[in-house]
């Protein structure tokens, strides 16, 4: 199986500020890397699919970037509506594998 | 506006089987690829298997021995059984769809919390 880690596990940040969270896989997997928001209570949305495109729907302020093992999702200026769980999931070969999740919260 | 509901026990017993369907309304259950994830409570997100609506399956191999997904494309459904199960078992399951390429889930269900308790 592929494995997924996300760094950091957790931030604290404000309204405003730039975020990214960084996605590595065990081997490359391409560009075969997705984003998921997940807010308590909730199912996760899709944001970023194919490691950059962005989901039908989902503000601009949101954006991915990497190919190979290396991916980051980047909120270019949090929102309040962000605060929530980031997950990257690969999609490269089955079992797909999601990330631990990266919890963004108010500073 | 396509719409994912799962439904079944909310509770299930030790070493029985967990059954849960999965209705798809606003769209086709044609030509897409509708998977089952689950999320143990506080936990990270699990990927259990897929189905395509042909009947074609593939499971993941930690569950494989357990899981059965089915569709019912007459009804918009499809549907998991995973047998014997334990308290390991219990999680929030949400049915997604995936397009034809298998890349990404772009629908989910709510999701349904299934506790596996005597």
């Amino acid at each position: 199986d592929i494995q997924m880690t996300q760094s950091p596990s957790s931030l604290s940040a404000s309204v405003g500020d730039r975020v990214t969270i960084t996605c590595r896989a065990s081997q490359s997997i391409s560009s075969y890397l997705n984003w998921y928001q997940q807010k308590p209570g909730k199912a996760p949305k899709l944001l970023i699919y194919a490691a950059s495109s962005l989901q039908s729907g989902v503000p601009s302020r949101f954006s991915g970037s990497g190919s190979g093992t290396d991916f980051t999702l980047t909120i270019s200026s949090l929102q309040p509506e962000d605060f929530a769980i980031y997950f990257c999931q690969q999609s490269f070969s089955t079992p797909f594998t999601f990330g631990p999740g990266t919890k963004v919260d108010i500073k | 506006q396509v719409q994912l509901q799962e439904s079944g026990p909310g509770l299930v017993k030790p070493s029985e089987t967990l059954s849960l369907t999965c209705t798809v309304s606003g769209d086709s259950i044609s030509n897409y690829y509708w998977s089952w994830i689950r999320q143990p409570p506080g936990k990270g997100l699990e990927w259990i298997g897929y189905i395509y609506y042909s009947g074609s399956t593939n499971y993941n191999p930690s569950l494989k021995s357990r899981v059965t997904i089915s569709v019912d494309t007459s009804k918009n459904q499809f549907s998991l059984k995973l047998s014997s199960v334990t308290a390991a078992d219990t999680a929030v399951y949400y049915c997604a769809r995936a397009p034809v390429t298998r890349d990404y889930f772009d629908y989910w269900g709510q999701g349904t919390l299934v506790t596996v308790s005597s």
